[in-house]
């Protein structure tokens, strides 16, 4: 079975310091996992995704995550955080059904708040 | 492109009642989904669909029934709301599930709650 946990349920930051956003993941294969973004009362949007290729991945608005499997961690990290950062952020890994889908298994989501 | 789209936006049922949430892609994508939202609960998956005229139940299908009659809508029905079916419902569609990688697109969303 596959399942993803993400650490914190809320980080607080001061605009313009280090984002680090943390999620374990477990997996019986070599999983593909993603990050998503939900700006209040909006959908989601897809940040960045890892498929087996470069470990180091880099997403849009300044994001990116490293897939280390050693560590079984895809943590999503930002070197400067700005106002609108501020949001709600899932981690998901796919596991595979028993029909042959590989279905999305979200995290419970991490809420980000930027200070001034 | 509208992409994802969900309809109402909206609703206030009383319980016992019946409603019906509309998702339309246009993308033509294989795979649909309906979650739920909940405070603290992240997104749990109620029922998904692997192409047209197929569904398949998610982590808490109970209360809910889906139907895919056509490729480009998902429908989620609700035939006797309860108090704890409020939530926010999510559809999401994917080029497709067969292999890991597909992102998923999602709508804005539909507020529901239940008296």
């Amino acid at each position: 079975a596959q399942s993803v946990t993400q650490l914190d349920s809320h980080v607080s930051v001061s605009e313009g310091t280090p984002v680090l956003l943390r999620c374990n993941y477990s997996s019986s294969y070599s999983p593909s996992l993603f990050w998503y973004v939900q700006h209040p009362n909006k959908g989601l949007q897809l940040l960045l995704k890892y498929t087996s290729a470069a470990t180091l991945v880099k997403g849009i608005n300044g994001f990116e995550a490293e897939f280390k499997k050693s560590e079984t961690s895809f943590h999503l990290t930002k070197p400067s955080a700005h106002m609108s950062d501020a949001a709600e952020y899932f981690c998901v890994v796919t596991r595979d059904s028993s029909g042959g889908s590989y279905i999305p298994t979200f995290g419970r989501g991490t809420s980000l708040i930027v200070h001034p | 492109n509208a992409g994802v789209t969900q309809t109402p936006k909206f609703r206030v049922l009383k319980t016992g009642q019946s409603m019906t949430l509309l998702c339309a892609q246009d993308m033509n994508h294989e795979y649909m989904y309906w979650y739920r939202q909940d405070p603290g609960m992240g997104l749990r998956l109620i029922h998904y669909s692997v192409g047209e005229g197929t569904t398949a139940k998610g982590e808490v299908p109970d209360g809910y029934n889906v139907s895919r009659l056509k490729k480009q809508n998902f429908l989620l029905g609700l035939e006797s709301a309860a108090p704890s079916q409020t939530s926010v419902y999510f559809c999401a569609s994917s080029y497709s599930g067969s292999l890991p990688g597909y992102e998923q697109y999602f709508g804005p969303g539909t507020r529901l709650t239940v008296t």
